[in-house]
């Protein structure tokens, strides 16, 4: 089957640092995307990870590692904007998307 | 219109009646799709369509049934809701059906059925 996991919560202090981990095991792997949701809207883009490294934009950085199955997404200085759920999918063998759960961040002052 | 719209934004249903969701783009994406999101699971595919005229299964596509007649377009319909159909909707669409390609989400419709 195909599995996506995520911590369900996670909770920071504001100006501080996070990261995100998101494994998977899929059918295939075309290439990974990290969306953010706040609550009550619709999933916003904020990276995509095809090659295995380290991606940074801005205060955002996504990471992947294809041979152990494995992402993470980091935010930096965080801000109490930055409260929402964190989305991992993955590209699987059929173009699809495959969802996890998300992971919801509260940030604390 | 700037975007991905959906009508309705909620909707109370009734057990047994059909409803039909919309799904307007205007970015001239060629894929769109539908995806339910509940509470403790991971956005769920219900149908896709790559191009105009064609349409595809997803992952959980027993009950619903889709369209596309044209670029911009893209319904949903219930055929007959049951409880199990209350969920959150979300219509998305990305410029081709490609892996790397961004999918762009609409604001989504809450539908509870009774």
């Amino acid at each position: 089957g195909q599995n996506i996991d995520q911590p369900t919560e996670m909770t920071a202090t504001e100006g501080a640092i996070v990261q995100i981990n998101c494994t998977y095991q899929t059918s295939g792997f075309n290439g990974l995307f990290w969306y953010q949701q706040h609550a009550g809207e619709a999933p916003t883009f904020l990276s995509y990870n095809v090659l295995d490294g380290l991606e940074e934009k801005g205060r955002f950085s996504s990471f992947l590692s294809r041979s152990k199955g494995y992402s993470y997404l980091l935010l930096k200085e965080l801000q109490m904007k930055d409260s929402a759920s964190y989305l991992c999918a993955v590209v699987d063998s059929n173009y699809q998307l495959i969802w996890g759960a998300g992971t919801k961040l509260i940030i604390k002052p | 219109i700037a975007g991905i719209t959906q009508a309705p934004t909620s909707q109370i249903l009734a057990a047994g009646r059909r409803m039909t969701l919309r799904c307007t783009q205007d970015m001239r994406h060629n894929a769109m799709y539908w995806y339910r999101q509940d509470l403790g699971l991971g956005l769920r595919l219900i149908h896709y369509s790559n191009t105009a005229g064609t349409t595809g299964k997803g992952e959980v596509p027993d009950g619903y049934s889709v369209s596309r007649a044209n670029t911009d377009d893209f319904p949903l319909t219930l055929a007959s809701a049951v409880p199990s159909q209350t969920s959150v909707y979300f219509c998305a669409s990305s410029a081709t059906s490609g892996s790397g390609e961004t999918q762009y989400f609409g604001p989504g419709t809450r539908l509870l059925v009774l």
